[in-house]
């Protein structure tokens, strides 16, 4: 158990919707990231926050957002869902200060659009 | 940005033989590079990182090679086991001395697998 947990672990919508997936990075983490992980394109880096602020940005569509709260959970906000978006959705989180750069990931969220 | 390719896509070994994972990075400014194991319907782990101070690191059976002039950087693994069957994510990324980590760029990944 890497200590970071998201939810859900599993959800089907269709075109055109949106939704929101969750993480609670591990405790006392200040970074957390997110990744899309399809088949094709392997795990691709969408956003980074830290400590409540953007500190990088990567192929994050338009169509895509998120935000880190106060309590340093963070939400990823996928909208005018098209089929391309199903996949598996990590989030890691890491230690915001210090010399490791490991990072911990979740279990993932599976995005399945029809 | 940096962009990082990975092979072999799927590497066969037979149980107790090596299996060597290479991967090449494109940003010369880079300077951390960790190994992740991801196994069946779990996120990935790290096994082995290396720092671009350093040309090898070790542990156990697990190895990775770095070098920098041109660019690429391998993990080895020994006598390999049914357990190491996994996929294998080379990454690379630069390090911020003012804390947090880089949104990592990871290779597309090696599906190792281990024949008994």
């Amino acid at each position: 158990d890497s200590g970071v947990t998201q939810t859900p672990k599993h959800l089907i919508t269709a075109t055109g919707q949106r939704v929101t997936l969750r993480c609670s990075p591990r405790s006392g983490d200040l970074s957390v990231y997110w990744y899309q992980q399809s088949l094709d394109q392997g795990l691709q880096f969408l956003i980074q926050y830290y400590n409540g602020e953007e500190r990088a940005k990567g192929n994050i569509l338009e169509r895509f957002s998120a935000q880190q709260f106060p309590d340093l959970h963070s939400e990823l906000n996928l909208s005018s869902l098209e089929l391309g978006d199903s996949a598996l959705y990590f989030c890691a989180s890491s230690v915001g200060t210090g010399r490791t750069g490991e990072l911990f990931f979740g279990e993932g969220s599976r995005l399945t659009v029809l | 940005g940096e962009n990082v390719e990975q092979h072999p896509s799927t590497l066969s070994v037979q149980e107790g033989d090596s299996a060597v994972i290479k991967c090449t990075y494109s940003d010369s400014a880079s300077n951390y590079f960790p190994w992740y194991k991801q196994e069946l319907g779990k996120g990935p782990q790290l096994i082995i990182d290396i720092r671009s101070n350093v040309g090898e690191k070790k542990d156990q059976r697990i190895a990775v090679t770095l070098n920098k002039t041109a660019k690429h950087f391998s993990l080895h693994i020994t006598e390999t086991q049914p357990e190491d069957s996994a996929v294998y994510f080379c990454a690379a990324s630069r390090r911020r001395s003012g804390g947090g980590a880089d949104g990592l760029t990871f290779g597309k990944g090696t599906h190792l697998i281990i024949q008994p």
